[in-house]
């Protein structure tokens, strides 16, 4: 079974400093992970992928993530949080070994950028 | 760029009452899914579907919730008679090929609002 945990449910940050979105996953195969964003009243966008290529993983409007392995962890970040950033992230898993591609999501994070 | 739509935004039933929520997913997809989100909870994994066939589902799909994909391009969700706690935000999602590995990604919709009063 695969399983994902997002280690915080809210995030609280500056305009201009980093960000940093905790994940940790299990899964029975080679996973594939993602970051969806969904602001208030809208849908889900992906932000990025991890899919067994690059463990560094570039993403839209700046944000990246790193696959570790050893740590089963796809950490989510930013350099620099800009106001338009805040919305709800969610670490998702697709373990394909078991399943039709189902996607597994974490509790999500809620990151509020702060003026 | 293709995406997924979905209609209606918001829909307001009665309990009891049978809803059909609609999706037009990506044209060459070929893997469909329905997702669900509670008000403050995480987004759930409710069916997938391939080949005219449920693939896939989840302990919440049970007998109330049908899929149907009638025309070649809708994929439907049906409740049969909707209950206070179907209210949520339902997700369409739609995906190409499961062979290749860059193909996992899962293209959602908009998503409709379901309200059961």
């Amino acid at each position: 079974a695969q399983s994902v945990t997002q280690l915080d449910s809210h995030v609280s940050v500056s305009e201009g400093t980093p960000v940093l979105l905790r994940c940790n996953y299990s899964s029975s195969y080679s996973p594939s992970l993602f970051w969806y964003v969904q602001h208030p009243n809208k849908g889900l966008q992906l932000l990025l992928k991890y899919t067994s290529a690059a463990t560094l993983v570039k993403g839209i409007n700046g944000f990246e993530a790193e696959f570790k392995k050893s740590e089963t962890s796809f950490h989510l970040t930013k350099p620099s949080a800009h106001m338009s950033d805040a919305a709800e992230y969610f670490c998702v898993v697709s373990d394909l070994g078991t399943s039709y591609g189902k996607l597994t999501f974490g509790q999500g994070t809620i990151l509020t950028v702060h003026p | 760029e293709p995406e997924v739509t979905q209609t209606p935004s918001h829909q307001v039933t009665q309990m009891g009452q049978e809803v059909i929520l609609r999706c037009v997913p990506i044209s060459n997809h070929l893997y469909f899914y329905w997702y669900r989100q509670i008000l403050g909870q995480k987004v759930e994994f409710l069916v997938s579907f391939y080949n005219n066939e449920i693939s896939e589902k989840s302990e919440i799909f049970d007998d109330q919730f049908s899929v149907e994909r009638p025309d070649g391009s809708n994929f439907t969700l049906k409740i049969r008679s909707t209950k206070l706690e179907d209210s949520a935000m339902y997700f369409c999602a739609s995906r190409a090929l499961l062979l290749a590995a860059k193909y996992n990604e899962q293209f959602f919709g908009p998503g409709t609002r379901l309200t059961v009063l």
